[in-house]
Order: C-alpha cells, then structure tokens, then sequence
C-alpha cells in the first residue's frame, strides 16, 4: 500500500519569504511518480509537476523547485519569495506505476501574507 | 470553455434524498475518476474507470454508485444521502496510454446534505 504523507497542516509566512513544504512518502513499488498539485481559494485543482522514480534530478520552475530524494523518500516543493497568490493548499500524491491510481497526501494550506 | 465540467456546483440535499452529480471532459481521455475532499482529510477516491465499459471501486465507494454513460461522461449517484456525505467532489479525467499523467481536474461540486 502507498502512503504520503504532509506533515504541514498550514502553514503561514510573510510575503517574500521562502517557504517550503515538505511531503514523505511510502511504497513498494520500484517505479512510481510523485506530484504535486496547487488548490488555490476558488477551488479547483492545478497540476504543478510529475517526477518518476528513475529521475531524481531537482526541478525548478521560475520561483518554484523540488527536491527528490529517494534515500528519505520524501519530495519537498519550495516557493521562493513566497507571494499573496501562492496561497493556497498544496497537494503531493504518490502512484506506482501502471496503477494510474494516485494516493494524495492531506495537504498543506499555505497563507501568505501581503 | 472549461475540459472538464461538473453539474451542480453548488447542491443542497435533505438526508435521504437521491442525487446525482454529473461530470464530462472534452478532453478524450478514457480514464475518469471521482474524488471527495474533506477538510483535512486530502482527495480520496470514491471510483474510477480507465474506459466506458470498465468501473472500478476505490477507498471509500459504500453509499455511492457510479455510471460511465460515454468516454466523455462519467456520473456519481448518492442513492440515499446521509449527512457525512457532505463533501467538495471533485471529478477529473488522465491521458491515455502507458504514462502516468497528471490528472485533471473539474471545479468541484459542493454538496450539503441536511
């Protein structure tokens, strides 16, 4: 069985701060990917980003980078200069592969404030 | 306009009431998901169907049924409503083939049941 978890239930900064938050995961399977995706207050789910196991290569994206580590399995998002619009609450989801069937992690409600 | 749709999104429902929510996606994908979201509690799959002829059960299924009435279609029934039922539901649709794809996702319907 997968697991992920997000240990961060809310998490609150100051406008241009860096903040980073932080998913651990749980499997079996020797080929998953991992994802991370963005609920912003009106509701409605955004994909941010796919991994696969094979790659563990950080990624960044403007103000946006991750971490993967396979040796504590865990896949952290960092926001850099965190602003008012970041808020919202950030999903990691976990799916071994050919499963086509995610496992999210509780999120993480992140405030920013102005 | 949106690639995927769902009707209602706003329901309000008296406890043993039928209901059913309502999903489509222009996108052509063939696999389609139904997801509720409670607070603190993430995203957790109620079923999923990967082509029009196949349904499948997830984490928590009991209380509701579903119908994949087209590859663009795909319909969540509460055949009694009860209130812990009351949840933001969330459809959403992945591509096709071999990968593991992002999901996507629809704006939600929010159901209350009284």
């Amino acid at each position: 069985a997968q697991k992920v978890t997000q240990a961060q239930t809310e998490i609150s900064v100051v406008e241009k701060e860096d903040v980073t938050l932080d998913c651990v995961y749980e499997t079996r399977d020797t080929t998953y990917y991992l994802f991370w995706y963005k609920q912003p207050p009106s509701g409605e789910l955004v994909f941010l980003i796919r991994r696969n196991s094979f790659d563990e290569q950080n990624e960044i994206s403007g103000r946006y980078s991750w971490n993967f580590q396979k040796s504590t399995s865990s896949f952290n998002f960092t926001i850099t200069a965190s602003q008012v619009v970041d808020s919202a609450v950030y999903f990691c989801a976990l799916e071994p592969g050919g499963s086509y069937i995610p496992t999210f992690g509780r999120g993480t409600s992140l405030i920013v404030h102005p | 306009d949106a690639d995927v749709t769902q009707t209602p999104r706003n329901r309000i429902t008296k406890t043993g009431k039928r209901i059913m929510l309502e999903c489509s996606q222009t996108k052509g994908h063939d696999r389609m998901y139904w997801y509720r979201q409670d607070p603190g509690l993430g995203l957790r799959l109620i079923y999923y169907s990967f082509d029009v002829k196949d349904i499948n059960k997830g984490e928590i299924s009991d209380g509701y049924s579903v119908s994949r009435q087209a590859q663009a279609k795909f319909s969540l029934s509460l055949e009694s409503a009860i209130p812990n039922q009351t949840a933001l539901y969330f459809c959403a649709t992945s591509d096709n083939g071999a990968h593991q794809y992002e999901q996507y996702f629809g704006p939600g319907t929010r159901l209350t049941v009284t």
